[in-house]
């Protein structure tokens, strides 16, 4: 079971924002920074947002992260049908001396 | 271009032992980090193990402390993961991960299948 809690679905129509949360605690989200993964269906996951807030080159800057104490969100603005994807937040746990995933969230356009 | 190839998954019985391999190409292999994650069918990403670049630091999660064993070979360009008294839990496809910084894996092995079944 993972420490990390996301919502297990979000769906919006084409052109709208959607908003993911990823709820944790002080041992993880509270003192790490967060990084989300965007998972096409039948592929492997890809880093979508790192340290909390940033882009790696070739992401749209529809994708947006963001962090507040305990808690991580990633926003996806002008969603597309391309969008359509599971999406996890990940952090270290201090407490468990690993890593650790959030539950995962599909999105549906 | 980087690159992660993994392999060695296979069906196996409860018990069992099996040992997957993770190939890695376009970059210095020498100087990252590198994870295991699974993902059980129709599951979630679950992280399995870490060790750092000269191999001196390991962790694990606790689902398979004492069960699995990862490893590096660096002169190889390889990653590995010893897995034995595999369980039916252990199903999963399994990724390698380069490490690029605390939780930042990119990029992602294309995932080998592991079967535990009788």
């Amino acid at each position: 079971q993972s420490v990390l809690t996301q919502p297990p679905s979000a769906s919006g129509t084409p052109g709208q924002r959607v908003t993911i949360s990823c709820s944790g605690s002080s041992f993880n989200i509270g003192s790490n920074t967060v990084n989300w993964y965007q998972q096409l269906p039948g592929t492997a996951p890809k880093l979508l947002i790192y340290s909390n807030d940033q882009r790696p080159s070739g992401v749209p800057d529809r994708f947006s992260g963001s962090k507040s104490g305990t808690s991580a969100s990633l926003a996806i603005s002008g969603l597309q049908s391309e969008d359509e994807a599971d999406y996890y937040c990940a952090t270290w746990d201090d407490s468990l001396n690993g890593y650790v995933f959030g539950t995962g969230t599909k999105v549906t356009v | 271009e980087v690159q992660l190839v993994e392999s060695g998954g296979n069906l196996v019985q409860p018990g069992g032992s099996l040992r997957l391999s993770c190939a890695a190409s376009g970059f210095t292999f020498s100087n990252y980090e590198m994870n295991w994650v699974r993902q059980a069918p129709g599951k979630g990403l679950e992280w399995v193990s870490y060790i750092s670049s000269s191999g001196s630091t390991i962790y694990y999660a606790d689902s398979v402390k004492g069960r699995f064993t990862i490893s590096r070979d660096n002169a190889k360009n390889s990653l590995y993961l010893q897995m034995k008294s595999l369980r039916a839990e252990d199903t999963a496809v399994y990724y390698c991960a380069r490490e690029v910084a605390a939780a930042r894996f990119d990029p992602w092995g294309q995932g080998i299948l592991v079967t535990v079944s009788s």
